[in-house]
């Protein structure tokens, strides 16, 4: 089973709108990492943010992280058409060990 | 990309026949993996090596192979025990075990 899961699986918007998307895990983590992937290619890797932060920012990318629900989200602001990807959570484990989640597709629409 | 390579970028596979996937970094990292990729899934975990001449099973080893015997080499090879291996296989390197991991473009591998 995954450990993270990712919420919703698609998304579509309009350019110039917020895109928000949310990653649920099952056990202890270290840091959750998310990455993002277009059609095709290798994945990116956006933001890490580690278990004893709540909130990263980067850009215009927010990561806010809940330990206490084992929840993360992702938020991106003012979208553009270049946002529209897929896009996945990773967690971290005490082991070293990775699980991603199946990932947001997200189609930013101009 | 990084400094990660991966070839080719299309692999066409035969049945009985073992192919090897090749993956390269030259970020001096210590740790690399290997993922596979099915349509609209997530990532899951093939092999991994923390070290060279050390590798561990994933989540999916069964029909895979591999070896690391130079710290920036990390070959795959899928064995004809693999009955279902079309998919799209992702290589990644990270500083050390755990650490963010940075990814190569992806083989997509075809059955005939």
């Amino acid at each position: 089973s995954q450990q993270g899961e990712e919420d919703p699986q698609a998304l579509s918007i309009q350019e110039g709108e917020n895109a928000t998307m949310n990653c649920s895990y099952k056990t202890s983590i270290n840091n959750l990492q998310w990455y993002r992937q277009n059609s095709g290619r290798g994945l990116v890797h956006l933001i890490l943010i580690r278990s004893n932060e709540r909130e990263k920012h980067s850009g215009r990318l927010r990561v806010t992280l809940d330990t206490s629900k084992k929840s993360s989200s992702l938020l991106i602001t003012a979208s553009r058409a270049a946002d529209t990807a897929s896009y996945f959570c990773a967690t971290t484990d005490s082991w070293g060990k990775f699980q991603f989640g199946a990932g947001t597709q997200v189609v930013v629409t101009p | 990309d990084g400094g990660i390579t991966q070839s080719p970028k299309y692999l066409f596979r035969k049945e009985g026949q073992n192919v090897t996937l090749s993956c390269e970094q030259n970020l001096n990292h210590d740790a690399m993996y290997w993922y596979r990729q099915d349509p609209g899934q997530g990532l899951r975990l093939i092999y991994y090596s923390q070290i060279v001449n050390d590798f561990q099973k994933g989540d999916i080893a069964e029909g895979y192979s591999v070896s690391r015997e130079k710290k920036e080499s990390f070959p795959l090879t899928v064995t004809s025990a693999q009955k279902n291996p079309t998919a799209f296989y992702l290589c990644a390197s990270s500083i050390s075990h755990g650490e963010t991991q940075y990814f190569g473009p992806g083989t997509r591998l075809l059955v005939l």
